[in-house]
């Protein structure tokens, strides 16, 4: 079975500092991983993605995340955070292995507030 | 591209009473999904639909649930005989990937509360 976790409720961040929310995985197989951003009472927004390749990748808005196979993590990045950056971030994976292929599972979310 | 669009975006109901609603997705996407979500967590996998097959339900998925995707195109979730635990926001999403590495387009979801 394909699980995610997320283990930062909450993450809060000075303006113009770096910030990180940290996620991860467990699959039977190779991972296709893929960050959300959610604001108050809208849908899902897709950030970024890893399918393979560099294990940095680039996404919206200045975003970046980094896929670390033997830490089965893909921590979502930004080198200098902005105020409006403040939402719920959630992590989510698709395992090609599993019988759920089909479906994305998602973290329980980050709460990142950036603080002017 | 018009985005996902889901009707209603409020839905207050009784308990007991029958809820029905409507997700229109991306056009030219042939999956469809349906995800709850409640307060404090993320999405939870409700069905998923290719073209106008469902393929896949979640054990969530009581007998009370019905989901329908009849031409391919827009689908309907019903709740039959809704109860409290159904009050969630309950989104859409819709992708045209057959290798499973294209991301989701959601829709802003309904919220159904049940009094």
């Amino acid at each position: 079975a394909q699980s995610v976790a997320q283990p930062e409720d909450q993450v809060n961040v000075a303006e113009g500092n770096p910030l990180t929310v940290k996620c991860t995985y467990s699959v039977s197989g190779n991972p296709y991983l893929f960050w959300y951003v959610q604001y108050p009472n809208r849908g899902l927004q897709f950030l970024l993605k890893y399918i393979t390749g560099d294990n940095l990748v680039k996404g919206s808005y200045g975003f970046e995340a980094e896929f670390n196979k033997s830490q089965t993590s893909f921590h979502l990045k930004k080198p200098s955070a902005l105020v409006s950056d403040s939402a719920l971030y959630f992590c989510a994976v698709r395992d090609l292995l599993s019988g759920s292929a089909r479906q994305l599972t998602f973290g329980s979310g980050t709460q990142l507030t950036v603080l002017p | 591209d018009t985005g996902v669009s889901q009707n209603p975006r409020h839905k207050i109901t009784k308990r007991g009473q029958n809820v029905t609603f409507r997700c229109d997705p991306i056009s030219e996407h042939n999956r469809l999904y349906w995800y709850r979500q409640t307060l404090g967590q993320g999405p939870e996998f409700l069905t998923y639909f290719q073209n106008e097959a469902q393929l896949e339900k979640s054990r969530l998925l009581s007998d009370r649930f019905s989901a329908e995707r009849p031409k391919g195109s827009f689908s309907t979730l019903e709740i039959q005989r809704t109860e409290q635990g159904d009050s969630a926001m309950y989104l859409c999403a819709s992708s045209k990937d057959r290798a499973g590495n294209s991301p989701l387009h959601f829709g802003n979801g309904t919220r159904l509360t049940v009094t």
